[in-house]
């Protein structure tokens, strides 16, 4: 079966630091990996996704990913934290064996602090 | 491009009595999906349609809820009879239909049951 770890509940970053949130996969086949982000009382905002090609993925407001087969990672990055980056953040792969749901990891909250 | 549209974004009732969730998906797409979203926790699939049609409904609690997407566009969510356990977040999702397309979510419908 398809799954995602998101092994942080809670990651800290200083304003204008690079920050890291972490997701390692676990699927049969090539995966399909998405990067997701919930602002307080919203939905979720779709940020990039991985289905073939170059491994670092660029995404919105700044946000990129890398994709690591050997590690089985896909960790999502920006160079410059903003304070507006806070916010949860959803790591989730494409069940290909299941008509193509979304499978989430547990959800990592960011917070970026003046 | 008009984004997924749900109703209402707020609801308040009591156990044991009903509530109705309604879904407009972005034109085109012809794949719908909820998921339910408890506190703490990623989203998890309750029930995905493929144009009118349901492709996966095997983690509905189908004692308690239900879901229609008459005429292959808008969705409709029911839970009766309500419990505690139900109060979620319930997200509306959309997609075209292939796994690698991204799958946008609407703004959600936030359920208290007390």
């Amino acid at each position: 079966a398809q799954s995602v770890a998101q092994p942080e509940d809670q990651v800290n970053v200083a304003e204008g630091n690079p920050l890291t949130v972490k997701c390692t996969y676990s699927v049969s086949g090539n995966p399909y990996l998405f990067w997701y982000v919930q602002y307080p009382n919203r939905g979720l905002q779709f940020l990039l996704k991985y289905i073939t090609g170059d491994n670092l993925v660029k995404g919105s407001y700044g946000f990129e990913a890398e994709f690591n087969k050997s590690q089985t990672s896909f960790h999502l990055k920006k160079p410059s934290a903003l304070v507006s980056d806070s916010a949860l953040y959803f790591c989730a792969v494409r069940d290909l064996g299941s008509q193509g749901n979304l499978i989430f990891g547990k959800g990592t909250k960011l917070s970026v602090k003046p | 491009e008009a984004g997924v549209a749900q109703s209402p974004r707020y609801k308040i009732i009591e156990k044991r009595q009903s509530v109705a969730f309604w879904c407009n998906p972005i034109s085109g797409h012809a794949t719908l999906y909820w998921y339910q979203q408890i506190l703490g926790q990623g989203p998890k699939l309750l029930i995905q349609f493929q144009n009118n049609g349901v492709v996966d409904d095997s983690q509905l609690p189908k004692d308690r809820f239900s879901a229609e997407r008459l005429k292959g566009v808008d969705s409709t969510l029911k839970i009766q009879p309500a419990k505690l356990e139900d109060s979620a977040v319930y997200l509306c999702a959309s997609s075209l239909w292939d796994s690698g397309n991204t799958i946008y979510f609407g703004e959600g419908s936030w359920l208290t049951v007390v």
